[in-house]
């Protein structure tokens, strides 16, 4: 079945460049995404790309995705306080549009 | 604009209970989707809804059920509660039924503590 993994935590300190990995299985995606929850509050959609599409830029967000490996990415530029929160990559389920699967998300924390 | 309203925020409750959760979703948008957060893990999800009809349905027991009513709001109902239900429960509102680029706005979730 499908799956989507990410690792748990990443730390960077503030200013510099934050990469949050995230891979998964099912080849056929056709879009992937990028949740972002804070503490008490749901699930913010940051971004999303389609699967024909290498790289998208917005702002200080930049996602890679590398189709043959099923490697996404997500690029935050000059990482500030306010980007610590969970990040959740997920993928659109190939035999139900409804559906979204989620990985366990990356706890980021910003460092002095 | 209102967002996607949850209620209520917390509940608690014990095995073998039952508890129903509600969902309004933003003006405009007909579909609902039901979404289950364990701590420490992704949203699963559970359901869809849309035009009040259910459109997907994720791996939970027959225990989960839903509807969605003329004016696009939805419940989420859970019989028999068991331990493993302590949750956020999570609903999502979105224009259509689904495809890749139709947003899904989430709500802050019901905080659900089965004792």
């Amino acid at each position: 079945g499908e799956d989507v993994e990410q690792s748990l935590f990443l730390s960077v300190r503030e200013g510099d460049s934050s990469v949050i990995n995230c891979t998964y299985t099912d080849s056929s995606s056709t879009y992937l995404y990028w949740y972002k929850q804070e503490p008490g509050a749901g699930l913010q959609l940051l971004t999303y790309i389609f699967s024909n599409m290498d790289m998208k830029q917005d702002q200080r967000l930049t996602v890679l995705l590398n189709k043959k490996d099923k490697h996404l990415s997500l690029r935050i530029a000059d990482t500030q306080t306010g980007d610590s929160a969970i990040y959740f990559c997920a993928e659109r389920d190939r035999s139900s549009a409804s559906k979204i699967i989620f990985g366990s998300g990356t706890r980021l924390s910003i460092r002095p | 604009d209102a967002g996607v309203t949850q209620s209520p925020t917390h509940l608690i409750k014990t095995r073998g209970q039952h508890v129903t959760l509600r969902c309004s979703p933003i003006s405009g948008h007909k579909s609902v989707s039901w979404y289950q957060q364990v701590l420490g893990q992704g949203p699963q999800f559970i359901f869809q809804y849309y035009e009040k009809e259910e459109r997907g349905r994720g791996n939970f027991p027959d225990r989960f059920s839903a509807r969605q009513f003329p004016n696009y709001s939805s419940e989420l109902n859970v019989n028999a509660l068991l331990l493993g239900d302590s949750a956020l429960y999570l609903c999502a509102s979105s224009l259509a039924s689904g495809g890749g680029r139709d947003e899904q706005f989430f709500g802050p979730g019901t905080r659900l503590t089965v004792l």
